[in-house]
């Protein structure tokens, strides 16, 4: 069966700080996959989103990069940390021509 | 940007009554779905409703979709204490935006014993 790896589940990093969010997929092929923010009581934020390894579309112009070096990799990064980055990031993967998501249990980064 | 706005943001309501949830979204859509997500953790789905459907159920569950009006409604029928949580929609792009899946605000479910 597939499982989705998201970690750390908590994180609190100082303003300026670089950032880095492991995803990992285990269980299927070539899965197309997501990073989400969602800010306390909102809605998901799209971030980034990848149908192929090293393929990456960029939803949203900010202080964040994804890359993808991996099938069943995806990592979210920041070199330099802001305290609007504060929030709770969800990853999620699905295979191509099928609707359904499946989300990790997200991370909650603090920037202090 | 959110493709789906819910509305109510939140709804209290009592044991055994029925919550409805609806969702706006702007553009042509292949299909909608709806999730659910405890406090603090990560979605999981719910019910998937097409294009060319204009009503689905699973269980205590049922989805409206009306394409003219670009709306969905999610009904929870006799609920329970364990239904509180946010409900969100989720609809995925037509033609070349397919792979984007993309939220709503969300309503946030209080169900009270």
């Amino acid at each position: 069966s597939q499982t989705i790896h998201q970690w750390p589940a908590t994180l609190v990093q100082p303003v300026g700080s670089p950032l880095s969010l492991e995803c990992t997929v285990e269980g299927t092929s070539n899965p197309n996959l997501y990073w989400y923010r969602q800010a306390a009581g909102r809605g998901l934020q799209l971030l980034f989103y990848s149908v192929g390894i090293g393929q990456i579309s960029s939803e949203v112009p900010q202080n964040l990069s994804a890359s993808r070096p991996q099938d069943r990799q995806f990592i979210l990064s920041s070199k330099k940390l802001l305290l609007s980055d504060s929030g709770f990031y969800l990853c999620a993967w699905r295979m191509t021509g099928m609707s359904e998501a499946f989300f990790g249990q997200g991370t909650r980064l603090t920037v202090v | 940007s959110q493709q789906g706005e819910e509305d109510p943001q939140a709804l209290s309501i009592q044991e055994g009554e029925n919550a409805t949830m609806n969702c706006s979204y702007k553009t042509s859509i292949n299909n909608l779905q709806w999730y659910r997500q405890n406090s603090g953790r990560g979605l999981v789905h719910l019910i998937l409703i097409r294009s060319n459907e204009r009503e689905k159920h699973s269980g205590r569950l049922r989805v409206t979709l009306d394409t003219s009006k670009k709306s969905s409604s999610l009904l929870i029928t006799a609920s329970r204490a364990a239904d509180t949580a946010s409900y969100f929609c989720a609809t995925d792009g037509s033609g070349g935006s397919n792979y984007k899946l993309t939220f709503g605000k969300g309503t946030l479910l209080t169900v009270n014993p």
